[in-house]
């Protein structure tokens, strides 16, 4: 069965650094989203995309994050200068379809443990 | 408010018994979602049940919808130590995105 792919599996950065999570969706997935979860905490939604573009943002994706399709199999989550808050699970997604009566469920990888010293 | 709690937070139970999870939110959905969560992994999902609908099955796995109470519960039944996870649910209000609960952590002893 095809999965979502996420590399690494744990990144270890320094404050203030920037890191690059990478993921693979699934192939024949259109749409793509970034959720984290800090220990013990809820799953929060980052960001979704589509076409291209960023469909809708949390609170939380501020400008120090960015998101970025580069060669249409590669999708990743760029953190510009990481801060200690950051230290979190960071789960990838992808989607068939959504909308009112297309919605189809969301296919998550085994996430990246960010931790920011 | 929070779109989506579950409760009980935590539920131990015997294998072979059944566990029940119930979901409450605010606002009116598209549809609600069931994920399972085993510790430092993603989340898989289980059952995705339309706003149109009430009811929904998938092997052990048993979901309702009651859109007047904007409420849901997951009936595992039969459990088994294999199940023994995180269970969320997420809830879609305009087919874009999923808000998820905090989670219901369920501990099933063989």
């Amino acid at each position: 069965e095809p999965e979502v792919t996420q590399t690494p599996s744990h990144q270890v950065t320094q404050m203030g650094q920037e890191v690059i999570l990478r993921c693979v969706p699934i192939s024949n997935h259109l749409y793509f989203y970034w959720y984290r979860q800090i220990l013990g905490q809820k799953v929060e939604f980052l960001v979704s995309f589509y076409n291209n573009e960023i469909s809708e943002k949390s609170e939380i994706f501020d400008d120090q994050f960015s998101v970025e399709r580069p060669d249409g199999s590669n999708f990743t989550l760029k953190i510009r200068s990481t801060k200690l808050e950051d230290s979190a699970m960071y789960f990838c997604a992808s989607s068939e379809s959504r909308g009112r009566d297309l919605a189809s469920p969301l296919h998550f990888g085994n996430g990246t443990r960010l931790t920011v010293t | 408010s929070q779109q989506g709690e579950e409760d009980p937070q935590a539920l131990s139970i015997q294998e072979g018994e059944n566990a029940t999870m119930n979901c409450s939110y605010k606002t009116s959905i598209n549809n609600l979602q069931w994920y399972r969560q085993n510790s430092g992994r993603g989340l898989v999902h289980l059952i995705l049940i339309r706003s149109n609908e009430r009811e929904k099955h998938s092997g052990r796995l048993r979901v309702t919808l009651d859109t007047s109470k904007k409420s849901s519960s997951l009936l595992i039944t039969a459990s088994r130590a294999a199940d023994t996870a995180s269970y969320f649910c997420a809830t879609d209000i305009a087919g874009n995105k999923l808000t998820f609960g905090g989670g219901t952590r369920v501990l099933v002893k063989p």
